[in-house]
């Protein structure tokens, strides 16, 4: 199972909007609504943003949102803050009832 | 408060085995699947494998099929994962996942994690 595609990195200013894509393909992706993000700070374990292409667990900030067309997801966080800067990675749930990873997205805040 | 405790990483030669341990608390264990993602230090995320609520389904991922066996006992509200014939390539920190569900029809997402245990496979 091939690995999602992410942008290596991303960047923006406080305040600002950006979307990180994350492309992979109708086994995975696009054949299912189990897609999910995760945001991971240097040194800590990731921390679920948002699950099920759109819905956000408790807690976690409305300036997240995520989307899906075809094989193609995205998160998209409005209102950039410094606190936002980390790795973020989508996942799949797969036609062989497995998970796959993106490789990773670094945000950096200008 | 939804804790997840591993143990169990060292330091192991090519070929040897190794048993990590998830000691977990806050939650009904016996009620959700549980998981297993490494990390490399420096890169990305890897699912390794999950385990339904009550243990009767099992998934792996192709590149630690036949070398690691998760498991989980519910009295203990502990997950494993026993792995072999360990290669270099296995060197990462092994994070233990909690999912949403239980787990009947494979992994979607974790919602809780531990903070990890490093297993360095070296000679």
């Amino acid at each position: 199972q091939s690995a999602l595609t992410q942008p290596a990195s991303v960047s923006g200013s406080p305040g600002q909007s950006i979307t990180i894509s994350c492309t992979g393909t109708r086994s995975d992706v696009g054949g299912y609504n189990y897609v999910s993000w995760y945001q991971q700070h240097p040194g800590k374990a990731p921390n679920l943003i948002i699950y099920d292409v759109t819905n956000r667990p408790l807690g976690v900030s409305n300036r997240f949102s995520g989307a899906k067309s075809g094989n193609t997801a995205s998160l998209t966080i409005s209102g950039l803050q410094t606190e936002d800067e980390a790795d973020y990675y989508c996942s799949s749930y797969t036609s062989r009832s497995t998970v796959v990873f993106g490789r990773g997205t670094k945000l950096t805040v200008l | 408060e939804v804790e997840l405790l591993e143990s169990g990483g060292e330091l192991v030669r090519p070929g040897g085995s190794l048993r990590l341990s998830c000691a977990t608390s806050g939650f009904t264990f016996g009620s959700y699947a549980m998981s297993w993602v490494r990390q490399v230090p420096g890169k990305g995320l890897e699912w390794v494998a999950s385990i339904s609520d009550r243990g009767g389904s099992k998934y792996y991922a192709d590149s630690v099929k036949g070398r690691i066996t998760i498991s989980r006992d519910n009295s203990k509200n502990i997950l494993y994962v026993q792995m072999k014939s360990l290669e270099v390539e296995d060197t990462a920190v092994y994070y233990c996942a909690k999912e949403r569900d239980n787990g009947d029809y494979g992994p979607k997402y974790f919602d809780f994690w531990g903070q990890g245990t490093l297993v360095a496979v070296s000679s």
